[in-house]
């Protein structure tokens, strides 16, 4: 039931773009987004909840497709303060929320100046 | 600070013995997470309590894990006879019962190393 993130790692230079994205088996009821810098702990970015919409704020948003049971982080123009790992937490839908994640592998963003 | 506090930040202990870690969640949020994480790994769900009620517990978890969150405020952990794969970064959270803008709070994690 792991959800699976691709990329693995991306390095970039400042102020390029970046796509993550999160696919799962089950059917969703919410996806998390979450940015965890080496030796400190994940940082809350974004909840999707089913119903296909698409939040941001800043230069970070993300989309959430129910149909395909994907999400995806998008990262514009990005600082040097996006470097991190990224991880996805998954919600499965059963019948309504049963509150307990269950997180990606995580993607290594590394922004260059 | 406000946020989510564990205690200790750091444990060393030799095989086979037990240790205890303390969260202390956010004093308004109901729900409170136990993750375990790996190098490399994503948080890897322990337990999650509501109030004093723990609602589940991973089937990964043998019989040496238990939690308590007796007057649904702090929790513990305690793992029993502890083995060198029990190393890892114990991860504490909370949330509130708000489903449609709740976000979970991480505490900064017990690292345990087992020697």
């Amino acid at each position: 039931q792991q959800p699976v993130q691709s990329p693995q790692a991306v390095i970039l230079r400042e102020g390029e773009d970046a796509v993550i994205n999160c696919s799962s088996s089950k059917a969703l009821y919410s996806v998390h987004w979450y940015r965890q810098k080496h030796g400190e702990a994940p940082v809350f970015l974004m909840i999707l909840l089913k119903g296909g919409e698409q939040k941001g704020h800043d230069k970070i948003s993300a989309s959430f497709n129910e149909k395909k049971q994907q999400s995806s982080l998008y990262l514009t123009a990005s600082q040097l303060s996006y470097s991190g790992t990224y991880f996805c937490g998954t919600e499965i839908d059963s019948g309504g929320s049963n509150y307990k994640l269950t997180f990606g592998k995580g993607t290594l963003l590394t922004v260059n100046p | 600070d406000t946020g989510v506090s564990q205690d200790p930040r750091h444990k060393i202990t030799k095989r086979g013995q037990n240790v205890t870690f303390r969260c202390d969640p956010i004093s308004e949020h109901n729900r409170l997470y136990w993750y375990r994480q790996t190098l490399g790994q994503g948080p890897e769900f322990l337990t999650y309590f509501q109030n004093e009620a723990q609602l589940e517990k991973s089937r990964l978890l043998s019989d040496r894990f238990s939690a308590e969150r007796p007057k649904g405020s702090f929790s513990t952990l305690e793992i029993q006879r502890t083995e060198q794969g029990d190393s890892a970064m114990y991860l504490c959270a909370s949330s509130t019962r708000d489903r449609r803008n709740t976000e979970a709070f991480f505490g900064q994690g017990t690292r345990l190393t087992v020697v």
